[in-house]
């Protein structure tokens, strides 16, 4: 079965500029997680989603950032006046089940560099 | 909060030569579930095992293995015989019950040479 997708792989934008990032999830997992990997770490945490609601955006850096995923399948992470800082990988996963007990399947991620 | 502390940042190893992961955490909580994922430079997330924190069994499966001690918070993994391919970078990461989201180590990346 299909894994994970993210859309695009790399994603290059200017300073100031708004971008959406696409994440479709394992067909049948109702939880999806956005977390952020700067090089050389672990990935952080952004936002959980369970169904269509965003049961936690605790991670979000501030309010540029946002995620959506009205149908609660496919979620879109979006970035207004992206900024320097923000350039690194944006990775999806997706679990089904009790969220936190069951392992998450990661996708390829959607390298973002901010010029 | 959870931490995961992963001490050793890279480690460079022949072919054949068991390599040892380590991987310290922190929790206040009872339940939690611990699990490695495996990074390989094409960049994709792989899990790799789970543990909860019920468990202390250790146990092998194919080439890996892992070691869990509540006493000392630790929950290391070891590849045996190693190989060229696994070649990458290898996270421990943290989970609470009901608190969803994974606390990831900095990383260990492992080189094997041929």
């Amino acid at each position: 079965g299909a894994g994970v997708s993210q859309t695009p792989s790399n994603k290059v934008t200017e300073k100031g500029k708004y971008v959406e990032l696409r994440c479709d999830p394992i067909s049948g997992h109702t939880a999806l997680y956005w977390y952020r990997q700067s090089l050389g770490q672990g990935p952080e945490f952004l936002i959980y989603f369970q169904g269509t609601g965003a049961a936690d955006d605790s991670g979000l850096p501030n309010d540029r950032f946002f995620a959506v995923r009205p149908e609660g399948s496919v979620s879109t992470l979006k970035i207004q006046r992206t900024e320097r800082g923000d350039s690194a990988v944006y990775l999806c996963a997706s679990s089904f089940g009790l969220a936190g007990v069951n392992e998450q399947f990661f996708g390829p991620g959607t390298r973002l560099t901010v010029l | 909060a959870q931490k995961v502390t992963q001490a050793q940042t890279e480690i460079s190893v022949v072919e054949k030569e068991d390599v040892t992961l380590d991987c310290v955490y922190e929790t206040r909580d009872t339940t939690y579930y611990l699990f490695w994922y495996k990074q390989p430079p094409s960049g994709e997330l792989v899990f790799l095992i789970r543990r909860n924190s019920f468990d202390e069994q250790n146990e092998i499966s194919g080439r890996y293995s892992w070691n869990f001690q509540k006493s000392t918070s630790s929950f290391n993994f070891t590849i045996t015989a190693s190989q060229v391919v696994d070649s990458a970078v290898y996270f421990c990461a943290l989970s609470v019950l009901l608190d969803y989201k994974l606390s990831f180590g900095a990383g260990t990346t492992v080189t094997v040479r041929a």
